[in-house]
């Protein structure tokens, strides 16, 4: 399985964007790119996913970088209930599509 | 809430005794899977269903775990004699469009 590679932890204001990075140098053409993130006590939530282009939705930005060997998980204005474990997964559809997951960043949020 | 139940949220148990952990996936999806999660780590895949057909088991799956799925609708995990080590977060998922969608998982501790 294709591995990715997140900072341990990460710090950010209440009501700041948040940057979270991710590399992934070894990604195949196949591999879409996944965020997950993981509320304490509970299972992990889909955040965002994305192939070539930058995604939005409700929740979070996902710029994936041109050569795709990197992404980056964008808050726009990070809450307290933002902190979390976010973990960033590459997952082939053409494949087997179980999803593999790394330690990931935990995200704390200062009031 | 993302439709998928896991039952019982919480077990405590001794060592040596079986336990039994019930998923109720998201009815229309035909794929389901099971991870383990420890203390500080990611979720770590342990088998997954394609309707009632185990197709995959992790060599984390040691022959005192059995998990089933008859009829292709719920799934049972069952732990014989469980160890200290087993004690963990087993989280249940089942497939949406693109994503996984995971239940909050049942703790077990064994003493």
């Amino acid at each position: 399985d294709a591995k990715t590679t997140q900072p341990n932890s990460m710090e950010s204001n209440e009501e700041e964007p948040v940057h979270l990075p991710c590399n992934h140098s070894t990604i195949s053409g196949t591999d879409y790119i996944h965020w997950y993130r993981q509320l304490p006590s509970q299972g992990p939530e889909y955040v965002i996913h994305g192939l070539t282009s930058n995604v939005n939705n409700r929740m979070a930005s996902l710029a994936i970088a041109e050569d795709r060997k990197s992404s980056t998980l964008i808050l726009h204005r990070a809450t307290l209930r933002d902190a979390a474990v976010y973990y960033c997964i590459l997952r082939d559809l053409n494949r087997d599509d179980k999803i593999i997951f790394g330690k990931g960043t935990r995200l704390h949020i200062l009031p | 809430d993302t439709g998928v139940s896991q039952d019982p949220r919480h077990k405590i148990t001794k060592r040596g005794q079986n336990v039994t952990f019930r998923c109720d996936p998201i009815s229309e999806h035909n794929r389901l899977y099971w991870y383990r999660q420890t203390l500080g780590q990611g979720p770590e895949f342990l088998t997954y269903f394609q309707n009632e057909a185990q197709l995959e088991k992790s060599r984390l799956l040691s022959d005192r775990f059995s998990a089933e799925r008859p009829k292709g609708s719920f799934s049972t995990l069952e732990i014989q004699r469980t160890e200290q080590g087993d004690s963990a977060m087993y989280l249940c998922a089942n497939p949406g469009n693109g994503e996984l969608f995971f239940g909050e998982g049942s703790r077990l501790t064994v003493l």
